[in-house]
């Protein structure tokens, strides 16, 4: 059972593009990460999000967090090439939890 | 700041024979994560240590996966006999114990990973 759903699983488009991926569960979550992780490489940590409804900007990206705490979005505006890698939310169950659940990953590319 | 050291990078066994993996966290980060990464998914967790006691291997393959983290600094995990369906990315991650920082939501800093490849 997979308790975080990212969708889409792919997705490919062009240079200065918009997109959304999202991060979706049943359950709820009381912190969710961002991760960004390319060929070769271990995951590297974008953004926490912490409180229900909160949004984080991080340059071009934009992260949400779902009201109830079980979703969230990162939103890309003017996608660069650099953008490219597959990303990956992952959730703690409790305040102070060290232990975290990931998602399946969206693996995006663009194209210049 | 040196991130989390992995090796080997990269290994090629077949099965039924052993490998084992090496992990050297940030320096003063008492949690330490094994993680699998199988091709088109997400890490999953295989073993969390803290500083050198276990404190989740739920998900671990017992029978034939094992980890140590003797000192409290670097691991090793080991696979013995290997299957075909072990061939993933080995990634190792560490962080901060709760309480020694006032952010309570604790990054996890993750090596490079190790691609294992059973034939």
């Amino acid at each position: 059972t997979q308790l975080l759903e990212q969708s889409p699983q792919f997705l490919s488009i062009q240079e200065g593009e918009n997109l959304t991926v999202y991060c979706n569960s049943s359950s709820v979550f009381s912190s969710l990460q961002w991760y960004r992780q390319e060929p070769g490489e271990g995951p590297v940590l974008l953004v926490t999000v912490v409180t229900g409804g909160e949004v984080k900007k991080l340059k071009r990206l934009t992260f949400q967090f779902g009201d109830a705490r079980k979703d969230s979005s990162l939103h890309i505006t003017a996608a660069q090439p650099g953008d490219t890698g597959l990303y990956l939310c992952a959730g703690a169950r409790s305040e102070g939890a060290q232990k975290l659940v990931f998602g399946q990953g969206t693996r995006l590319t663009i194209n210049p | 700041e040196a991130g989390v050291a992995q090796s080997p990078r990269y290994k090629i066994i077949e099965k039924r024979q052993s490998v084992a993996f090496w992990c050297n966290p940030i320096s003063g980060h008492a949690t330490l994560y094994w993680y699998q990464q199988i091709l088109g998914q997400g890490p999953k967790l295989l073993i969390q240590f803290q500083n050198n006691g276990v404190v989740d291997d739920s998900q671990l393959p017992k029978d034939r996966f094992s980890a140590e983290r003797l000192k409290g600094v670097d691991s090793t995990l080991k696979i013995q006999p290997a299957k075909l369906e072990d061939s993933a990315v080995y990634l190792c991650a560490s962080s901060i114990l709760p309480g020694q920082g006032h952010f309570p939501h604790y990054e996890q800093y993750f090596g490079p990973g190790t691609r294992l490849t059973v034939t």
